[in-house]
């Protein structure tokens, strides 16, 4: 099956520090990358979606000068939480789609710690 | 809009007895249906998903769920429940003809075997 990596699997930075999360599909090529936010014992919440080549579209809610999403070739999408406050403290989680419709495929996620 | 109501915060079940967790949606037209299961700190695992044909699915694990139209709901069951399966699950629903849009989840049904 289709297979997406998230790296790193868990970071720690210091408050006011940026933080990059990369997410790649390893055997196919997605056209669309979604990233969700998930907070403790709580549901996955969709932050935005990013197709290949285009902006992301943000949901509402998202700062998307915060949460830089860059989708600059079909197996890669990055995430860049910007200066990093505690409240960003969350597991990310990224999903590829390699045709539009298509089934989503999960990374395993990434946790991020403010301190 | 698509939505997921998953009735249940925690679902109790004793080793060896049938588990049933609940799962209940709403989309515009016919939908495209998924369970997923998630352990402490790691990604989404999928489990099985309905797309069209048998309303019985059967997936990872000897999970399996029925897609029940008229009552618009995909309850994930097992004959059996391990201690094994505790953990967190994700009912996650999408509209057939929904373009591209992604997946929306649940909150979550955390399952507690009691040995």
């Amino acid at each position: 099956g289709a297979v997406v990596s998230q790296h790193p699997s868990r970071v720690i930075c210091k408050s006011g520090t940026s933080v990059k999360i990369e997410c790649r599909s390893l055997d196919f090529q997605a056209t669309t990358m979604f990233w969700y936010r998930q907070f403790p014992k709580q549901s996955l919440m969709l932050m935005a979606t990013s197709n290949e080549g285009s902006k992301a579209t943000y949901e509402q809610g998202v700062e998307k000068d915060k949460f830089l999403i860059n989708h600059a070739s079909l197996t890669l999408s990055t995430l860049t939480v910007t200066s990093a406050h505690p409240e960003d403290s969350s597991f990310y989680i990224c999903s590829a789609r390699g045709t539009i419709g298509g089934e989503q495929f999960f990374g395993p996620g990434t946790r991020l710690t403010v301190l | 809009a698509q939505s997921v109501a998953q009735p249940e915060d925690q679902v109790n079940v004793a080793e060896g007895n049938p588990l049933t967790v609940k799962c209940t949606y709403s989309v515009s037209g016919n939908p495209y249906l998924f369970w997923y299961v998630q352990y402490p700190n790691r990604g989404l695992q999928f489990l099985l998903k309905y797309i069209t044909g048998d309303n019985l699915v059967k997936g990872s694990y000897g999970f399996e769920a029925e897609f029940n139209k008229s009552q618009t709901s995909f309850h994930l069951k097992k004959p059996s429940a391990l201690v094994s399966d505790s953990a967190l699950y994700f009912c996650a629903v999408r509209a057939k003809n929904s373009g591209n849009t992604p997946l929306v989840f649940g909150k979550g049904t955390r399952l507690s075997v009691i040995a």
